[in-house]
């Protein structure tokens, strides 16, 4: 059963355009839902984080929509750059074990110049 | 100040041999933890250590696979016997634990068995 379910596996989007990534989840005591950036070869990074709580969280390009109700989050990036081509993981976790991370399955995105 | 460090990036086994990945957490951080990714796929949680301790090991494959963080030293994952199946990468993250702490990855080591 899987408990994050990420959408679409890939995305074209042309420079300066909206990239959405959509993900939901299914286990309702997840308090904890970060995006992370992954580029070949490398590890996850951290890109923005949010806690149920609060509806919108945004950092600099980069925004997380929250849907407590639906059970659903979103990670929009505003003018996207060919440099935002990477693949994108959301997660969830459990209050008090932010380490033991839920991974979605990844949108591979690419930003055409 | 260095971040979560991996060995080896790349390791190739032949089947029935040992593999050993080694995690060395950032600094102050006391929680590990393990995660598998095969190739176009997420990341699978697969076991959470503080020093000296398993938490969680739901994620362990029940043979083979074994994971320590002894008092001195890097975090161990053991997988002996390899199979072909076995191949993936592996990643290590690190936090400082609490309920409001984030957790680093390292690169990763990819473990590839023929």
């Amino acid at each position: 059963q899987q408990q994050v379910k990420q959408s679409p596996q890939s995305l074209i989007v042309q420079k300066g355009g909206i990239s959405i990534i959509n993900c939901a989840y299914e286990n309702t005591a997840f308090d904890y839902f970060p995006w992370y950036q992954q580029f070949p070869g490398k590890g996850p990074a951290l890109l923005i984080a949010i806690r149920p709580d609060v509806s919108e969280k945004k950092e600099g390009r980069f925004t997380i929509s929250f849907n407590k109700s639906a059970k659903q989050f979103s990670l929009h990036i505003m003018d996207s750059q060919p440099g935002d081509s990477a693949t994108y993981f959301c997660a969830a976790s459990m209050r008090g074990s932010q380490g033991n991370l839920i991974f979605g399955k990844g949108t591979k995105l690419s930003v055409k110049p | 100040n260095a971040g979560v460090m991996q060995n080896p990036r790349h390791l190739v086994r032949r089947r029935g041999q040992e593999a050993r990945l080694r995690c060395s957490p950032m600094k102050g951080h006391s929680h590990v933890y393990w995660y598998r990714q095969l190739p176009e796929e997420g990341l699978k949680f697969m076991v959470y250590l503080q020093k000296e301790n398993i938490i969680d090991e739901s994620g362990m494959p029940k043979e083979r696979f074994s994971a320590e963080f002894p008092k001195e030293g890097p975090s161990i994952l053991r997988i002996q016997q390899v199979v072909r199946g076995d191949s993936a990468a592996y990643f290590c993250a690190s936090s400082s634990g609490g309920s409001d702490t984030e957790a680093f990855f390292g690169q990763g080591t990819r473990l590839t068995v023929v």
